[in-house]
């Protein structure tokens, strides 16, 4: 039973509109919260995260919202480049198993000049 | 930079044959990871290791086995390997609670 989702397996953005990746999570005891980037034939890269204190966290072009309530993150790039093309993952952690990470499926962004 | 290295980029085994696939990090962390990742599924955990000799299984564990003799190096053991273990590999280290850094990736395929 996966504990993070990305129901989203693919996203077509413009170059220069904002690109809006979502994440869903089932475990009210994730108390931190990463995006990681991966690119064809490389291993996923740290993006962003975001601590359970906070609800949002910016850098640069990027911008990770936490909705708590709603056990719902997402990440804003703005704006999209094509470079930004790639597979996005969301992972969460708790506070008590700090070291296992849960990944959601990924979603796939493409964007377009 | 924190460096993490795969031993082989593509890999091509028969059904049956024993794998070992290698993984050296080489910024002193804890944490070590074994990941495959498959269409659909994400990044799924196979086993990880806090510290040398120490394990813990992840949640698909059945069919491999790991090893860490020395800090910098993870192995993951196929002990007999089958069609339904061809995916892509992936090998991570982190220092304890915090974010991980991947190797590139090793692509298995078993006929």
């Amino acid at each position: 039973d996966q504990q993070v989702k990305q129901n989203s397996p693919s996203l077509s953005v413009q170059e220069g509109r904002i690109s809006i990746l979502n994440c869903d999570y089932t475990n009210s005891m994730f108390d931190y919260f990463l995006w990681y980037k991966k690119y064809p034939a490389e291993g996923p890269t740290f993006l962003i995260s975001i601590s359970s204190i906070k609800d949002k966290n910016e850098d640069g072009r990027f911008t990770v919202f936490l909705n708590k309530s709603a056990k719902h993150l997402s990440l804003h790039i703005v704006p999209s480049q094509p470079g930004d093309s790639a597979v996005y993952f969301c992972a969460a952690k708790t506070l008590y198993n700090f070291n296992k990470f849960y990944f959601g499926s990924g979603t796939k962004l493409n964007v377009k000049p | 930079d924190v460096k993490v290295t795969q031993s082989s980029r593509y890999l091509v085994k028969r059904t049956g044959e024993k794998v070992f696939l290698e993984c050296v990090q080489d910024m002193d962390h804890e944490n070590m990871f074994w990941y495959r990742q498959d269409p659909g599924l994400g990044l799924r955990l196979i086993y990880f290791s806090y510290d040398v000799k120490m394990k813990e299984k992840g949640d698909i564990p059945e069919g491999y086995s790991v090893s860490r003799e020395k800090k910098e190096r993870f192995s993951l053991i196929l002990e007999s390997a089958s069609t339904n273990q061809t995916s892509m590999y992936l090998c991570a280290s982190s220092p304890v609670g915090e974010e991980q850094y991947f190797g590139p990736g090793t692509r298995l395929t078993v006929t």
